[in-house]
């Protein structure tokens, strides 16, 4: 069975800090990642995708895709109180449309 | 991305009866599925939503307990059948952009709000 491997904290970072949430995936053909945020009580959004080996920048968010050892990390930096949430990483495995999803990991971030 | 709509956002319901939660896009899309996230959990797929054509159900899930339908490319509901406490979670709605004009299937998935099932 696919599966994707997340560490579920609580991850603990003061203000401003560099949050580092990683992930591990089993599926060697998977081709696409992604990374949520979801809040508590509301649905998960999308906060950034990699399809390739290295580093994708977006704002304060950079992912980190390393096919080889099938990880994939999010970097957030100059965290803020309300990057407080939990953080899922998902994949889309080879030759599906769905998505698989982590167990997520829970980022606390303390003013 | 698209507007998904789902009802009800909330129910409490007896045991050993059935409900339907309904998924609507504001837009035609490629793929709908459906996740579960019972609590403190992630997400689990139950099943895609295959239009005019039965649903494709993940392992551990029957479509004698999750009927589901999906009549067009922008509605589809699911069907809690026979709920027992077990049932309690939340119903996610999601949706893959692929037959969005103007909008290439990145592989993304979308999500509506959810639906909150509480089964006493």
């Amino acid at each position: 069975q696919k599966e994707v491997e997340q560490n579920s904290g609580p991850l603990s970072v003061p203000e401003g800090a560099i949050a580092s949430l990683n992930c591990t995936y089993s599926d060697r053909g998977s081709q696409s990642f992604f990374w949520y945020r979801q809040y508590s009580g509301k649905s998960p959004e999308l906060i950034m995708f990699i399809y390739s080996n290295g580093d994708k920048e977006d704002g304060r968010f950079t992912a980190q895709l390393n096919k080889a050892s099938q990880y994939v990390s999010l970097l957030i930096r100059d965290s803020q109180p309300s990057d407080s949430a939990t953080y899922l990483c998902a994949v889309r495995d080879t030759g599906r449309r769905a998505l698989t999803f982590g167990s997520g990991t829970r980022l606390q971030v303390q003013p | 991305s698209a507007v998904i709509s789902q009802k009800p956002s909330r129910d409490i319901c007896q045991r050993g009866t059935s409900l339907t939660i309904q998924c609507q896009v504001d837009s035609q899309v490629t793929m709908m599925f459906w996740y579960r996230q019972q609590p403190g959990q992630s997400l689990t797929l139950i099943a895609t939503a295959n239009q005019g054509s039965e649903a494709t159900y993940e392992s551990g899930f029957v479509i004698d307990k999750f009927p589901i339908s999906r009549p067009n490319l922008t509605f589809s509901t699911l069907t809690v059948s026979n709920m027992s406490p077990e049932d309690s979670s939340i119903y996610l709605c999601s949706v893959g952009m692929g037959l969005t004009p103007g909008l290439a299937d990145r592989g993304e998935l979308f999500f509506g709000e959810g639906s909150r099932l509480t089964v006493l």
